[in-house]
């Protein structure tokens, strides 16, 4: 099955930086990969997703871009904000075949430093 | 438009003990997960339903049972629980009419002690 790695586990940056968390998956037939946002206590929420057809995609501050050839994704967040702390996941999955099930990585905290 | 309802929110069970995790949703979504979220971890699939009337296992299925009791809803078991079943968990949905995004839902923090 798939298997996605997320690094780093932890990343602390200046409000203002930009901050950047690396997935790999391994199941080449992977073609779609979202990045959820978790703040404590709540359900993740999509912040952003990009399809294998696309190499990269923006949403104001966030970025995500992905190399099939290498099999890894990466979020950017520019001009880092406080409110921007909370424990950051990547996923992937295939959802042409029957099972969409996301698999996810093991998660990123990141705390922005006012 | 409620989305992802999850019941209860708060479980405390005695080792042993059974319960029912209750999940529905709205959106008329064909998939449906369970998933479950350990302290400082992911999220690992427990079971999914790709459609009314199916149901698979997924990464961590083992003292689990799920049904997929019509479109809307689709409930986790545990028949005998176990403190490693500890645990924060969460149902979600997606359809092909929401850009297959799975959504969440708000979580049940369940606690056997």
């Amino acid at each position: 099955g798939e298997n996605v790695e997320q690094h780093p586990s932890t990343l602390s940056v200046q409000e203002g930086d930009s901050a950047v968390i690396k997935c790999t998956y391994s199941d080449s037939a992977s073609n779609y990969f979202p990045w959820y946002k978790q703040e404590l206590g709540k359900r993740p929420q999509l912040i952003i997703d990009i399809r294998s057809n696309v190499g990269e995609k923006k949403d104001q501050r966030i970025a995500v871009t992905l190399n099939k050839t290498a099999k890894h994704f990466s979020l950017h967040i520019t001009e880092t904000q406080p409110e921007d702390s909370a424990v950051y996941f990547c996923a992937a999955s295939n959802f042409h075949t029957g099972r969409r099930a996301l698999t996810f990585g093991s998660g990123t905290r990141l705390q922005v430093q006012p | 438009n409620a989305g992802v309802t999850q019941t209860p929110k708060f479980q405390v069970l005695k080792t042993g003990q059974s319960m029912t995790l209750q999940c529905a949703q709205d959106m008329n979504h064909n998939s449906m997960y369970w998933y479950r979220q350990d302290p400082g971890m992911g999220l690992r699939l427990i079971y999914y339903s790709a459609s009314e009337g199916t149901t698979d296992k997924g990464e961590v299925p083992n003292g689990y049972n799920v049904s997929r009791l019509n479109k809307r809803e689709f409930s986790l078991r545990l028949e005998s629980a176990a403190p490693s079943q500890t645990s924060v968990y969460f149902c979600a949905s997606s359809g092909a009419d929401s850009g297959n995004t799975i959504y969440f839902g708000e979580g049940s923090w369940l606690t056997v002690v």
